[in-house]
């Protein structure tokens, strides 16, 4: 069956600028993760929707970073104002449940945002 | 908080060469445990995982890692690497909260 998709593959945009990157998760998976992952780092986590709702956003590093999953499928990661130092590949990810041993997460293959 | 140490940050090795990449992580609490792959142009993939029993879990490819609770260690091996090992390897943990969090990875190349 198809993976984690992602949209755009790549993105890039002058700094100051808004961004949307977009995620679709597999069908019937209902916990849906941001991660992004610097040059030379593994992946930091976001936040976390278990369905419609953000359970945990702990991670988005401040009020310029925004995340929606209004139908429980799509979500959509939103970065306003765009600073340099947001250049990185956000990754997304979602598994079947949150409950263990159906909390594998699947990746999707990230979307490059480079800020000039 | 919980993080994750990934002791050797770029490792070259032979064909048919052992291979084992150390992983510790810090959480008092009961983890679940896991090592993804990045192959080149590729995305993150699963190795394997541990949640619970058996410490010594097998994964694809012929990678197997050991939980070692007392010493907090998660570390990967495999008997004999072939030169598509060549990857970028991640250890990570996921404690209650459901996000992973995921060592600063290790680089293997494995060279004919």
């Amino acid at each position: 069956g198809a993976g984690v998709s992602q949209t755009p593959s790549n993105k890039v945009t002058e700094k100051g600028k808004y961004v949307e990157l977009r995620c679709d998760p597999i069908s019937g998976h209902t916990a849906l993760y941001w991660y992004r992952q610097s040059l030379g780092q593994g992946p930091e986590f976001l936040i976390y929707f278990q369905g419609t709702g953000a359970a945990d956003d702990s991670g988005l590093p401040n009020d310029r970073f925004f995340a929606v999953r209004p139908e429980g499928s799509v979500s959509t990661l939103k970065i306003q104002r765009t600073e340099r130092g947001d250049s990185a590949v956000y990754l997304c990810a979602s598994s079947l449940t949150t409950s263990r041993p159906y909390n594998e997460q699947f990746f999707g293959p990230g979307t490059r945002l480079t800020v000039l | 908080a919980q993080s994750v140490s990934q002791h050797n940050h770029h490792v070259i090795l032979s064909e048919a060469a052992s291979l084992e990449l150390g992983c510790n992580y810090s959480y008092g609490g009961t983890v679940n445990l896991f090592w993804y792959v990045q192959y080149p142009g590729q995305h993150l993939q699963l190795l394997l995982k541990y949640f619970s029993g058996d410490p010594l879990v097998k994964g694809i490819k012929g990678f197997e890692a050991e939980f070692i609770k007392s010493k907090f260690s998660f570390n990967l091996r495999k008997p004999s690497v072939q030169w598509s090992d060549t990857a970028e390897y991640f250890c990570a943990v996921n404690a209650a909260a459901s996000k992973l969090t995921f060592g600063t990875g290790t680089r293997l190349q494995v060279t004919l």
